[in-house]
């Protein structure tokens, strides 16, 4: 079966602090991966996500995640956190052989960042 | 434009009691999901449509858990007799076809006391 795992539950950094958070999955197969975050008092919003291509993927307020095939990672880097990105971040994979996303996420990592 | 819409957002049943959730998808979303999140969980997969049809339901925990999508658009989850255990965040997310990304609803808060 597969499983998510996101080995920071807690990170607390301060302002301009470069920034990573681990996930690891395992499944053996063709895998989508996604990085979503929830800001507090707000719903689930897609970050970035890696379907195919070139492994380091852009996604949105600077964020960056690099799919390393090998150690079946999926982390997800920012260079300089600011306040605004406090937030709950979630991992997730879709096995492709399903024929649909089924994702399966991993616990969650809580960001605190202070001025 | 309109993104996935849920209601209630807050939910207080006593155990035993049915509830009905309800998701508005984005319009012209052919897939709809539903996910149950725990605390201090991330969200676990319920439930999978395809316009009516309910291809994956693997995800439901007991049979006290029913889901419906009768026209292809919004789509009710509904718990029968609650228990404790119930208690969580059900969300509900929609995509445009099947393997796109999904967009998440705010969530429906329940908790049976």
């Amino acid at each position: 079966a597969q499983s998510v795992s996101q080995h920071n539950h807690h990170v607390i950094l301060s302002e301009a602090a470069s920034l990573e958070l681990g996930c690891n999955y395992s499944y053996g197969g063709t895998v989508n991966l996604f990085w979503y975050v929830q800001y507090p008092g707000q719903h689930l919003q897609l970050l970035l996500k890696y379907f195919s291509g070139d492994p380091l993927v852009k996604g949105i307020k600077g964020f960056e995640a690099e799919f390393i095939k090998s150690k079946f990672s999926f982390n997800l880097r920012k260079p300089s956190v600011q306040w605004s990105d406090t937030a709950e971040y979630f991992c997730a994979v879709n096995a492709r052989s399903g024929g649909y996303n089924k994702l399966i996420f991993g616990a969650g990592t809580r960001l605190a960042v202070h001025p | 434009g309109a993104g996935v819409s849920q209601s209630p957002r807050y939910k207080v049943a006593k155990r035993g009691q049915d509830v009905a959730l309800r998701c508005d998808p984005i319009s012209g979303h052919v897939s709809l999901f539903w996910y149950q999140q725990a605390l201090g969980q991330g969200p676990e997969f319920l439930t999978y449509f395809q316009n009516e049809a309910q291809l994956d339901k693997s995800g439901l925990p007991s049979d006290r858990f029913f889901a419906e999508r009768p026209e292809g658009s919004v789509s009710t989850l509904k718990i029968q007799r609650t228990q404790q255990e119930d208690s969580a965040v059900y969300l509900c997310a929609s995509s445009p076809d099947r393997t796109d990304t999904q967009y998440f609803g705010p969530g429906t808060r329940l908790t049976v006391l």
